[in-house]
């Protein structure tokens, strides 16, 4: 079955910048997706289309794909941006699948 | 505004069954795939099952399939996950989202105990 696969975490100090990988068998063909999750919320869309931002998502959010990766960077990242952080895409017989998830620590 | 409101979870027996409903509101819902997301206790988000705006198409985990169906009523703004034959490893807070390509919109989650 298709895998996506990220670090577990990623720290980083406030102001600077964290980028969070995601490898996958089907980039570039499929598009990645990317959601934040703080704890005891719902998932929110920070990226989509591997590069487009939601309105409403600070532009220190950004997205990009290369070959068999997609990363999300978080430039000048803010002690509210600690939250899990997972992408997602769909294989080419229509099955979806989230990466196991990456825990970002800002302090 | 986009709503999506859950509701059915609970506690059941391993081996029972549950119906999960998601009600929608605030954007046109039989132009949007609809989906169902789990997230275990200490473990990650779990993509269930997906259906085509017009309910043609319909996509399940491994783990779920012959198990669990989802469906919609595209008059009523409506989403199911009928779950049956489940087990302790389906406990989880259930999401429904929609979305065009991916999950756009989120709901606040059902959460399910399988548990004797």
């Amino acid at each position: 079955s298709y895998e996506l696969t990220q670090p577990p975490s990623v720290s980083v100090s406030p102001g600077r910048t964290a980028r969070i990988t995601c490898s996958g068998e089907a980039f570039p063909k499929t598009y990645a997706y990317w959601y934040q999750q703080k704890s005891g919320q719902a998932p929110v869309l920070v990226i989509y289309e591997d590069t487009k931002r939601p309105s409403g998502i600070p532009e220190r959010f950004s997205g990009s794909s290369s070959g068999t990766m997609a990363t999300l960077t978080i430039s000048g990242a803010q002690v509210e941006d600690e939250a899990d952080y997972y992408c997602y895409s769909t294989d080419s017989s229509g099955n979806s699948v989230f990466g196991g998830g990456t825990k970002l620590t800002v302090l | 505004e986009v709503q999506l409101v859950e509701s059915g979870g609970g506690l059941v027996q391993p081996g029972g069954s549950l119906r999960l409903s998601c009600a929608a509101s605030g954007f046109t819902f039989s132009s949007y795939w609809m989906s169902w997301v789990r997230r275990a206790p200490g473990k990650g988000l779990e993509w269930v099952a997906n259906i085509k705006h017009d309910g043609s198409e319909k996509y399940y985990v491994d783990s779920v399939k012959g198990r669990f169906t989802i469906s919609r009523d595209n008059a009523k703004n409506s989403l199911s996950l009928q779950m049956n034959s489940l087990r302790a490893e389906d406990t989880a807070v259930y999401y429904c989202a929609c979305g065009l390509g991916g999950p756009d919109y989120w709901g606040q989650g059902a959460l399910v105990t399988v548990s004797s």
